[in-house]
């Protein structure tokens, strides 16, 4: 069964203090894998797309990496404004135009 | 653009009654989706159209829940009968795959519907 599994559940962080969060898939033959951003009351709003292993992209604070069986979404030096739910996601094998999702971490920044 | 917009953004209704969202997808986007998202089970799939046409509705709970794409720039979803166990937020989503395109996904703000 094609799964995405996001760990950790919930991640507090003080501010400017790095970390990484986890996205697990089993997709046989990935097409493309997704990250997104939902604050609380609002859609998922869109931040990277990474198609094959090695492939990094970057936007402020955050690097999103991916190999073969995960990918990273890396924040450095976050800020208060970056909490939020981040939600991973990847096409469907069956159909490119579908995404499954992972459950999302909760990432919350202290000042 | 506008974005995805969705109507109504809070729908409050008793228990048996008929609910009915309402999305307008970003323009130019062939692809539209509704999803379901609570604490429990996340962000689930109900159904996806591509040029108006339904393509998979295996996401679809029951025969209380339909959805129409009459035309390019709007869609529905109707529940009727509503039960308390539809209460979630229901989004919208429109992708497009035309040339250069990278399926994407892009969501609008969603409806938060309550049934008591």
């Amino acid at each position: 069964e094609d799964q995405v599994t996001q760990s950790p559940e919930a991640l507090r962080l003080q501010e400017g203090e790095s970390s990484s969060l986890n996205c697990s898939y089993t997709v046989s033959g990935l097409r493309g894998l997704f990250w997104y951003r939902q604050d609380p009351g609002k859609g998922p709003e869109f931040l990277f797309t990474l198609y094959s292993a090695g492939e990094e992209k970057e936007k402020e604070r955050l690097k999103a990496t991916l190999t073969k069986k995960e990918s990273f979404l890396h924040i450095t030096a976050p800020k208060p404004e970056d909490s939020a739910t981040y939600l991973c996601a990847v096409q469907a094998p069956s159909s490119a135009s579908k995404i499954i999702f992972g459950s999302g971490t909760r990432l919350s920044i202290r000042p | 653009d506008a974005g995805v917009i969705q109507s109504p953004r809070h729908e409050v209704t008793e228990m048996g009654q008929e609910v009915t969202l309402r999305c307008k997808p970003i323009s130019g986007h062939d692809y539209l989706f509704w999803y379901r998202q609570t604490m429990m089970r996340g962000l689930e799939l109900l159904i996806y159209f591509n040029n108006n046409v339904p393509i998979d509705d295996s996401g679809m709970p029951e025969d209380r829940f339909s959805a129409k794409m009459p035309n390019a720039s709007f869609s529905t979803l109707k529940i009727q009968p509503s039960e308390p166990r539809d209460s979630a937020v229901y989004f919208c989503a429109s992708s497009s795959t035309g040339q250069g395109a990278s399926y994407e996904q892009y969501f609008g703000p969603g409806t938060r519907l309550t049934v008591t």
